[in-house]
């Protein structure tokens, strides 16, 4: 297995623009979790999925931020309007809930804003 | 929600000595205690975890102790290796039915050839 793929794996964009993360899970995994890492504010937990629902949104910093997951091998996380301070590496993980709670994270998408 | 702390938050050892972190949690209906580690530049992996019914466990050179009295776990790490420098993430489990870890701040381990 190729592990959870994430594109792009750099982002730079100018404050104001839409920016789409997107992640592909293990086959086979049925929860998804997006987190966002800064060194201010560490490794945040953004919003996970179990099968395809969403589960948990409540670290969604706001309404700029919304993640869908259309199906069991695919999700996304937009922002929409970008802002600086949204600079961070986004991680995407999964995990398969009913054999472990391992998370296995891709590796990652490093967003710029200026 | 669940509170979770980690100390020391920078930890520098020989090489071949051993490493210790602790990560003290809030939740008392905490069940799942994992342990990730993250070279610079990569992604978080797994590298031990534990349930609350089993007080320690061991993988090579590698160790997690509970304490659920006390709300509190460890990371050991006997005879350490310059690839062992990495930041350590502590992530315990509020309960099974929800899988929201809760990473701690971190520790920056860094081991002196």
């Amino acid at each position: 297995d190729a592990g959870v793929i994430q594109s792009p794996r750099h982002e730079v964009t100018e404050m104001g623009q839409e920016v789409t993360l997107r992640c592909k899970p293990i086959s086979g995994h049925n929860s998804l979790f997006w987190y966002r890492q800064t060194m201010m504010r560490g490794l945040e937990l953004l919003i996970y999925f179990n099968n395809n629902v969403p589960i948990d949104d409540s670290g969604m910093p706001e309404d700029r931020f919304s993640a869908k997951m259309p199906n069991a091998s695919f999700s996304t996380l937009k922002i929409q309007p970008s802002e600086p301070r949204d600079s961070a590496v986004y991680f995407c993980a999964s995990s398969f809930d009913t054999a472990s709670y391992e998370q296995y994270f891709g590796p990652g998408t490093r967003l710029t804003v200026t | 929600g669940e509170n979770v702390e980690q100390h020391p938050s920078t930890l520098s050892v020989q090489e071949g000595d051993s490493a210790v972190i602790k990560c003290t949690y809030s939740d008392s209906a905490s069940n799942y205690f994992p342990w990730y580690k993250q070279e610079l530049g990569k992604r978080p992996q797994l590298i031990i975890d534990i349930r609350s019914n089993v007080g320690e466990k061991k993988d090579q050179r590698i160790a997690v102790t509970l304490n659920k009295t006390a709300k509190h776990f460890s990371l050991h790490i006997t005879e350490t290796q310059p690839e062992d420098s990495a930041v350590y993430f502590c992530a315990p489990l509020p309960n099974f039915g929800n899988e929201k870890l809760t990473f701690g701040t971190g520790t920056r381990l860094t081991i002196i050839p």
